[in-house]
């Protein structure tokens, strides 16, 4: 059975740092594409990072860019989210969705909360 | 970037009615789109892929059409689980942009 389950998620001071972590399962996670997604409370959808299944190619939300950093290590099957520099703005549910190329995200993991407050 | 804009923002049906969504991007995306429904504090799930596609497990009364930048989800008799939102995304880059969200509520 395919699982993600992300960590990491809590309250954190304004420009402060934070990582989530994404643990993958019941899949060979060093094939897949992964993602990170967020959502602000009682807002829509927002994609934030893309990895590709090497590493070797990241794309990320303009929201973002300069603040956040994905990585991955296969050997752990985790998939990770560095965020630098937290704002109000970046509170929000984070998921990490398992990618099929050129195609939809069709497994989420439970999504961890991160709340940016002072 | 490749921007998506649903409509309506949210829309009000009653058990047993046919329902359609559209999602626009901002351009043509060929085929690269898909759906996904959201039940409040759940994660969302895919239901089409490669904008009429039928994902693994979902049901058939859902469907999609379209190709470019023009995009319809349809629902052919909805049921008391269908009210949830729903979102478009485009998988034409690796800049996954979502759609705004429709929140589908019951009449």
């Amino acid at each position: 059975e395919v699982q993600l389950v992300e960590s990491g998620g809590g309250l954190v001071q304004p420009g402060r740092s934070l990582r989530l972590s994404c643990a993958a399962s019941g899949f060979t996670f060093s094939t897949y594409e992964m993602n990170w997604v967020r959502q602000a409370p009682g807002k829509g959808l927002e994609w934030v990072s893309y990895i590709s299944s090497s590493g070797d190619t990241i794309n990320y939300a303009d929201s973002v860019k300069g603040r956040f950093t994905i990585s991955r290590d296969n050997a752990k099957n985790s998939l990770y989210l560095q965020m630098n520099s937290l704002r109000a703005e970046d509170t929000a549910v984070y998921y990490c969705a398992r990618d099929r190329t050129v195609s939809r995200f069709d497994y989420w993991g439970q999504g961890t909360l991160v709340t940016v407050s002072s | 970037d490749i921007q998506m804009t649903q409509s309506p923002s949210s829309l009000s049906a009653s058990v047993g009615d046919r329902v359609t969504i559209t999602c626009r991007a901002s351009q043509s995306i060929s085929n690269y789109l898909n759906w996904y429904q959201q039940r409040p504090g759940k994660a969302p799930k895919v239901l089409i892929y490669a904008a009429s596609s039928l994902h693994s497990g979902a049901p058939s009364r859902f469907s999609g059409s379209g190709s470019g930048t023009d995009f319809t989800l349809t629902i052919s008799s909805l049921q008391p689980e269908d009210f949830a939102t729903y979102y478009c995304q485009h998988s034409y880059s690796t800049l996954r942009t979502f759609g705004q969200g429709t929140k589908l509520e019951i009449k």
